[in-house]
């Protein structure tokens, strides 16, 4: 199995400060034939399901505002909150779906400092 | 835009077993990859297993094999996921998700809660 490893396990950020979480993946994610690793990110907040938010890892899903970015390529992968908003508080996770069984990070909580 | 949509909340016996459906609408189910996830009360993220209409057969994770059984009926657009043996640990809100021709899991129902108490 792909083992998703996120970091850090939480971060209080300052609103309209920049937010940075990584997600490393035990092996690549890139796919050879079409060079795209098979990497998504979701935001969770309570009593909600997940929610889409960049996959490929640096598209965004539609109506996802533009301060959140994705990077990497392989097995080292960033999600990026350029400037903290109020409802960004949320539980972040990123996935691998290169492969079944398919795998998440353990998680990172925002929260506002 | 596909919507999902499951079955309501259940509480079950240690050692029973429970189904939990999930219905979309929306697209196309037969090119729909479905998973179900589960999320234990202030846990994560756990992959349960999958299934692609188109081909017919279920994956599932390792821990879940012999346990856990996820079918489709094309003729509804609704997927089950049926576990067995429950105990205490299977406590969790379970999700179906999905998205066509790939298992990214763009589309997610509502959960059901799944509680296991005696």
């Amino acid at each position: 199995d792909i083992v998703m490893t996120q970091s850090p396990d939480s971060l209080a950020v300052s609103l309209g400060e920049r937010a940075t979480i990584t997600c490393k993946s035990s092996q690549s994610v890139l796919y050879s034939s079409n060079n795209k690793n098979y990497i998504a990110w979701y935001q969770q907040k309570p009593g909600q399901p997940p929610k889409l938010l960049l996959y490929w890892p640096s598209t965004r899903e539609s109506g996802v505002p533009d301060r959140f970015s994705g990077s990497g390529s392989g097995t080292d992968f960033t999600l990026t909150i350029s400037s903290l908003q109020p409802e960004d508080v949320a539980v972040y996770y990123c996935q691998q779906y290169y492969t079944t069984p398919l795998t998440f990070g353990g998680g990172t909580k925002v929260e506002i400092k | 835009q596909v919507q999902l949509v499951q079955s309501g909340a259940e509480v079950k016996r240690p050692g029973s077993s429970v189904k939990v459906s999930c219905k979309a609408s929306g697209g196309t189910f037969s090119n729909y990859a479905i998973s179900w996830v589960r999320q234990a009360p202030g846990q994560g993220l756990e992959w349960v297993g999958g299934l692609m209409p188109l081909f017919g057969s279920a994956t599932y994770a390792q821990k879940f094999q012999g346990r856990v059984t996820i079918t489709a009926d094309e003729s509804t657009s609704t997927s089950y996921m049926e576990m067995s043996s429950l105990g205490s640990e299977d406590t969790a809100l379970y999700f179906c998700a999905g998205y066509t021709g790939s298992w990214r899991l763009d589309h997610w129902g509502q959960g059901t809660l799944v509680t296991v108490s005696s």
